[in-house]
């Protein structure tokens, strides 16, 4: 089975700080998409960044970068400059073969 | 954004009983829509992707009598849950992809989730 691993369940960062998690995912197509989404208490789902496996250069969405490194699959998301709002559950994924698969997410918890 | 609805985003029902959930795209055409559901503290698992006009695709393990998908046009698919029992009591999350444009890159939008406690 392609899966998306997310081996961090929790992390805590002090408020202002800077936090990585980390995502590794195996896939056999050549073409697929990655992302990381945010789903606070409201169950929402929040779409942070996506990142084109095609692209190297790695995405950047204000407070929110990936390292994109394709040859190892793996996947991490930095937010920098941590806040209080930050703190949510984060599921990696990866869309391929018109299927998004979710890794088993890490809750993000902000330290004030 | 692309906004999805579902509706309703709670429900209780007794045991034996159906219940229907609605997911609608708001402001652009969902060629295709999936199912997923998250027990608590989980991740999301896929039960089934639904494309307008044709029959859904169940993933292993999911009953498909169980789990009645309609997606009959592309803005509306509904997932009923027939003869609920406690154990499918679950918080069911529906997501549409549209086609064209920005939307074909893989980005699914997501609607508001609804829990269903069956007695």
């Amino acid at each position: 089975a392609q899966t998306v691993t997310q081996s961090q369940p929790e992390m805590s960062v002090q408020e202002a700080e800077t936090v990585t998690l980390s995502c590794t995912y195996d896939t056999s197509e050549s073409d697929y998409y990655l992302f990381w989404y945010k789903q606070p208490p409201s169950r929402q789902m929040i779409l942070v960044i996506r990142q084109e496996a095609y692209k190297q250069q790695n995405a950047t969405e204000n407070r929110f970068s990936v390292n994109f490194q394709k040859a190892a699959k793996s996947f991490s998301l930095k937010i920098s400059d941590s806040q209080l709002g930050d703190a949510a559950m984060y599921f990696c994924a990866r869309w391929a073969g018109n299927m998004l698969t979710f890794g088993g997410g890490t809750r993000l918890m902000v330290k004030p | 954004g692309a906004v999805v609805s579902q509706h309703p985003s709670w429900v209780i029902c007794k045991s034996g009983t159906s219940v229907k959930i609605e997911c609608r795209s708001l402001d652009f055409q969902a060629t295709t829509m999936f199912w997923y559901r998250q027990f608590p503290k989980q991740s999301l698992m896929l039960m089934a992707t639904s494309n307008e006009g044709s029959k859904a695709t169940y993933e292993q393990g999911v009953e498909k009598d169980k789990f009645l998908i309609n997606h009959a046009s592309l803005t509306l698919s509904t997932l009923t849950v027939t003869s609920a029992h406690p154990e499918d009591s679950s918080f069911y999350i529906c997501s549409a992809r549209g086609t064209g444009g920005p939307l074909n890159t893989g980005e699914l939008f997501f609607g508001e989730g609804s829990r269903l406690t069956v007695l």
